[in-house]
């Protein structure tokens, strides 16, 4: 079975400050996708990332960062110097590639406040 | 181009009544996904289509749930003799394929009375 873990219900920091978002994923696939979504208050949830397992290279975005490691099974996105309009719930969600599991497996979002 | 709508963007009922959520995906993308967002929860898968057919509908909670794509494009979601346990935001999602990235519409609000 597969299962996303964010452990962080909700976090509060003050603007300009760097938030580091956990993802921890269980999976018996061996190529598996990972991704992290954004959903503000307005309730859409918007693309921000998609991994796949064989490519563990950081990325970077902008403002944005996101850390793959294998070994811990850890996908955690990290936000430097946040703005308020960063305030969002993120939600990291997982995808095998067996036949029937391409559906989305999300976990429960952490909820991020940025105040000014 | 234009993203992927669903109507309406918020459904009012009453327990036992029959609904019906609409689902138009980006054009040209043959996948199509429902899940269902609680309050303060991660949305959870309910069916996948491929084409007009449904891959997968494990996530379905009971058979009230059902869903159709006729035309391999827009999709509905049927939910008979709602309960107030219903009660949840709907997302579609669809992708140009399988295994691709999911976009994901603004989701309809449905409240069971």
């Amino acid at each position: 079975a597969q299962k996303v873990t964010q452990a962080q219900t909700e976090i509060s920091v003050v603007e300009k400050e760097d938030v580091t978002l956990d993802c921890v994923y269980e999976t018996r696939d061996t190529t598996y996708y990972l991704f992290w979504y954004k959903q503000p208050p307005s309730g859409e949830l918007v693309f921000l990332i998609r991994r796949n397992s064989f490519d563990e290279q950081n990325e970077i975005s902008g403002r944005y960062s996101w850390n793959f490691q294998k070994s811990t099974s850890s996908f955690n996105f990290t936000i430097t110097a946040s703005q308020v309009v960063d305030s969002a719930v993120y939600f990291c969600a997982l995808s095998g590639t067996q036949g029937g599991s391409e559906k989305l497996v999300f976990g429960k979002g952490t909820k991020l406040t940025v105040n000014p | 181009g234009a993203g992927v709508s669903q109507t309406p963007s918020n459904k009012v009922t009453e327990k036992g009544k029959y609904v019906e959520l609409r689902c138009d995906p980006i054009s040209g993308h043959t996948a199509l996904y429902w899940y269902r967002q609680s309050l303060g929860q991660g949305p959870e898968f309910l069916i996948y289509f491929q084409g007009t057919g449904a891959a997968d509908d494990s996530g379905l909670p009971n058979d009230r749930f059902f869903a159709v794509r006729p035309e391999g494009s827009v999709s509905t979601l049927k939910i008979q003799r709602t309960e107030r346990g219903d009660s949840a935001v709907y997302l579609c999602a669809s992708s140009p394929g399988l295994v691709e990235t999911q976009y994901f519409g603004p989701g309809t609000r449905l409240l069971v009375l």
